[in-house]
């Protein structure tokens, strides 16, 4: 099936920090991308749709100005979570589908801030 | 409000033992049923879906799951577990089948396999 990857996998920051993480499609183009965040214990929940060369879509409640979208190419969708804090530690997995098949998963970017 | 919940946080059998992992929804409209499975390290896998017709769903590596109108369930079952499958499964529901921009996930049972 389809490949998607993310990176890194496992990132620790200082607090009031910027990190970026990548998602890649791997084998296919992708126009959508989608970014979820789990906590520990708790489900997935979607945070923002992102599309290629136009603005994220946020779920209510995403600070669209604290995780930045940018989905520049078609295989490249990037988070970056701005001046994080501890409360932003936790783990995060994006999704895409070559047109409008089935999703694929990458394998999650686990970010701890200190 | 919709939701998807899996009432097993954790659960551990023996390997060759059958295996169910529950999962009931609340959804307003017809659902569209996923289960998904993550290994260590690994992303998502689709395991099995349900669009409509025939209720019980056959999916990859020998898992079925059956839905349950009446009970809104949708629950995943094996006959014999393998060590392999030791993993973490996630239920979830979709507003259309292909087209799931808002997956509502369960917060997932992680399966312990003993020998």
């Amino acid at each position: 099936g389809a490949v998607v990857s993310q990176h890194p996998s496992w990132v620790i920051c200082k607090s009031g920090t910027s990190v970026k993480i990548e998602c890649r499609s791997l084998d296919f183009q992708a126009t959508t991308m989608f970014w979820y965040r789990q906590f520990p214990k708790q489900s997935l929940m979607l945070m923002a749709t992102s599309n290629e060369g136009s603005k994220a879509t946020y779920e209510q409640g995403v600070e669209k100005d604290k995780f930045l979208i940018n989905h520049a190419s078609l295989t490249l969708s990037t988070l970056t979570v701005t001046s994080a804090h501890p409360e932003d530690s936790s783990f995060y997995i994006c999704s895409a589908r070559p047109g409008s098949g089935e999703l694929f998963f990458g394998e999650g970017s686990r970010l701890t801030v200190l | 409000a919709q939701s998807v919940t899996q009432p097993d946080i954790h659960i551990t059998v023996s390997e060759g033992a059958s295996l169910e992992l529950r999962c009931n929804y609340s959804y307003g409209a017809t659902p569209y049923l996923f289960w998904y499975v993550q290994s260590p390290g690994q992303g998502l896998q689709l395991l099995l879906k349900y669009f409509s017709g025939d209720t019980l769903v056959q999916g990859i590596k020998g898992f079925e799951a059956e839905f349950k109108r009446s009970q809104s369930s949708f629950n995943l079952r094996k006959p014999s577990v393998h060590w392999s499958d030791a993993a973490e499964y996630f239920c979830a529901v979709g507003a259309s089948a292909y087209n799931t921009d808002k997956l509502i996930f369960g917060t997932g049972t992680r399966l312990q396999v003993f020998p």
